[in-house]
């Protein structure tokens, strides 16, 4: 079935320093989706991809959606201590299961003041 | 508000006493999953529904069984749950999925089997 495989698993940056998440599907995918989950809490939704090479900013935050529709990053901009959480992607199949969604194993951004 | 609610938050039981975690949302959400997040896993999907009465299987749904006769509500059960189903729960909605269709989670269901 459906893989995808995000990396690293944990990142460690001073306040102020850049950080960039990878995912990649074994299969390509319909769209994917980023969501962010604080410490104790849930994942909230934060962006989705869904053409080929789309790129997508949010103030700090920037996705990429790759040209063949199995890889995605998240690039944080001069980290703040409010971006601390685990950021996962989520990739859609783009086969007959649509309705199902394969999270990546998530990437752990701690932030050092 | 707008908003997933689930209940039990959390639950501690034993192996083979049948359970029920129910979901609901308030948003006339067609689309609605289940998730358990593991360390190092991440969220996998357990199962998802579709629509009223349309449910299908996820990435792991063994011992788990879903019902969806109303579209706010969506109730995971275990039938005989046993120690490796200790997780993290989630139940999540969406509008559907041929529009933008953002997933909002509910608080989650910290369960132990022991």
């Amino acid at each position: 079935g459906q893989q995808v495989m995000q990396i690293p698993q944990y990142q460690h940056v001073q306040e102020g320093e850049d950080f960039t998440t990878y995912c990649n599907s074994s299969t390509t995918l319909s769209n994917i989706q980023w969501y962010k989950q604080r410490p104790g809490g849930h994942p909230v939704f934060l962006i989705q991809l869904v053409k080929s090479g789309e790129v997508k900013k949010q103030k700090r935050l920037t996705f990429q959606f790759g040209e063949a529709k199995k890889n995605s990053s998240l690039h944080i901009t001069a980290t703040q201590t409010t971006d601390v959480g685990t950021y996962f992607c989520a990739g859609r199949d783009g086969g007959t299961s649509y309705g199902k969604l394969t999270f990546g194993q998530g990437t752990i951004l701690t932030v050092h003041p | 508000e707008a908003q997933v609610t689930q209940n039990p938050r959390y639950l501690i039981t034993v192996t083979g006493k049948k359970l029920t975690v129910t979901c609901s949302q308030n948003m006339n959400h067609e689309y609605m999953s289940w998730y358990r997040q593991d360390p190092g896993l991440g969220l996998r999907q357990i199962y998802y529904s579709m629509n009223v009465e349309v449910t299908d299987k996820g990435d792991v749904p063994e011992g788990y069984k879903v019902s969806r006769k109303e579209k706010r509500n969506f109730p995971l059960i275990l039938e005989s749950p046993s120690p490796n189903q200790t997780s993290l729960y989630f139940c999540a909605s969406s509008p559907g999925l041929f529009s933008y269709n953002e997933q909002f989670f509910g608080p989650g269901t910290r369960l132990t089997v022991l």
